[in-house]
C-alpha cells in the first residue's frame, strides 16, 4: 500500500524555474523525507523533516510539513537541466521502514 | 566499498527458476531493507532487518520470497519458482539507526530481475 501520493504525477518546466512538488499521506508519521531517482535506478536521499519541524531547507531545497493538513511540499528553486529525476516522498510510520508513493516525474528543460 | 552495493545488477531468468540477489550494505549500518520498483512506481517496501534478524517482513508478497542476514551486514534476497509478476528491480538500503526512527536510507543501484 502507499501511504504518500506526489502530485503533480508529471512537471515540466524551463530551466531557471521553481519546481514545487506535494505529498500527501494518510496517517501519524515519525517523519517525512524526499529522493531523488535517476533512470530508474537507485535513490537518493535529499531531506528530512521530523513531525514536529515545519520547514526545513537544504541548499536549493524547501521543505514544509503541516500535520495537520497530512502533507509535505517541496520546493526546488532555480531548477536547472540537471535536476530532471523523478521525486519520491516517503513516510516513517512505525519505525521499522519507509513507505513511497508513486513519486513526481520532473523535467527541466534547458 | 563506500556505498551499498548490489549484485547482479541484472538476472534474466526463466519461469519456475530459484534465484539469488545479494545486498551488501554500508560498513557499521545495522539496518538493511529490501524494496522492490516496478515501472512507474515507487519502491515498494519487502523486509528491514535490524542487526541479524528480520524485524517486519509484512511486505513479502508470498512464501516464495525469503531473505536472510546471517551475519549481521550481507544480505540475500531468495525467490524461489519465479514467476513472470516477480520482474521488478528489487533494491536494498542500508541505514544506521536513528533512536527507533527510520532515518536517511543509503539505496543501492539495484538488481534488474527480469523473468521470462
Amino acid at each position: 500500500s502507499q501511504q504518500g501520493e506526489e502530485d503533480p504525477q508529471a512537471l515540466s518546466i524551463q530551466e531557471g524555474e521553481n519546481a514545487t512538488m506535494n505529498c500527501s499521506y494518510k496517517t501519524s508519521i515519525n517523519n517525512l523525507q524526499w529522493y531523488r531517482q535517476n533512470s530508474g535506478r537507485g535513490l537518493v536521499h535529499l531531506i528530512l523533516i521530523r513531525s514536529n519541524e515545519r520547514e526545513k531547507h537544504s541548499g536549493r531545497l524547501r521543505v514544509t510539513l503541516d500535520t495537520s493538513k497530512k502533507s509535505s511540499s517541496l520546493l526546488i528553486t532555480a531548477s536547472r537541466a540537471a535536476d530532471t529525476a523523478s521525486y519520491f516522498c516517503a513516510t516513517d510510520v512505525n519505525g521499522n521502514k519507509l513507505v513511497f508513493g508513486a513519486g513526481t516525474i520532473l523535467r527541466v528543460k534547458s | 566499498g563506500a556505498g551499498v552495493s548490489q549484485t547482479p545488477s541484472n538476472k534474466v531468468t526463466e519461469k519456475g527458476k530459484y534465484v539469488e540477489l545479494r545486498c551488501d550494505p554500508i560498513s557499521g549500518h545495522t539496518a538493511l531493507y529490501w524494496y522492490r520498483q516496478s515501472l512507474g512506481q515507487g519502491p515498494e517496501f519487502l523486509i528491514y532487518f535490524q542487526g541479524t534478524g528480520a524485524a517486519d517482513d509484512s511486505g513479502l508478497p508470498n512464501d516464495r520470497f525469503f531473505a536472510v542476514r546471517p551475519e549481521g551486514s550481507v544480505s540475500t534476497l531468495k525467490i524461489q519458482r519465479t514467476e513472470r509478476g516477480d520482474s521488478a528491480v528489487y533494491l536494498c538500503a542500508s541505514s544506521g539507526r536513528m533512536g527507533g526512527r527510520t532515518g536517511e536510507l543509503f539505496f543501492g543501484e539495484g538488481s534488474r530481475l527480469t523473468v521470462l
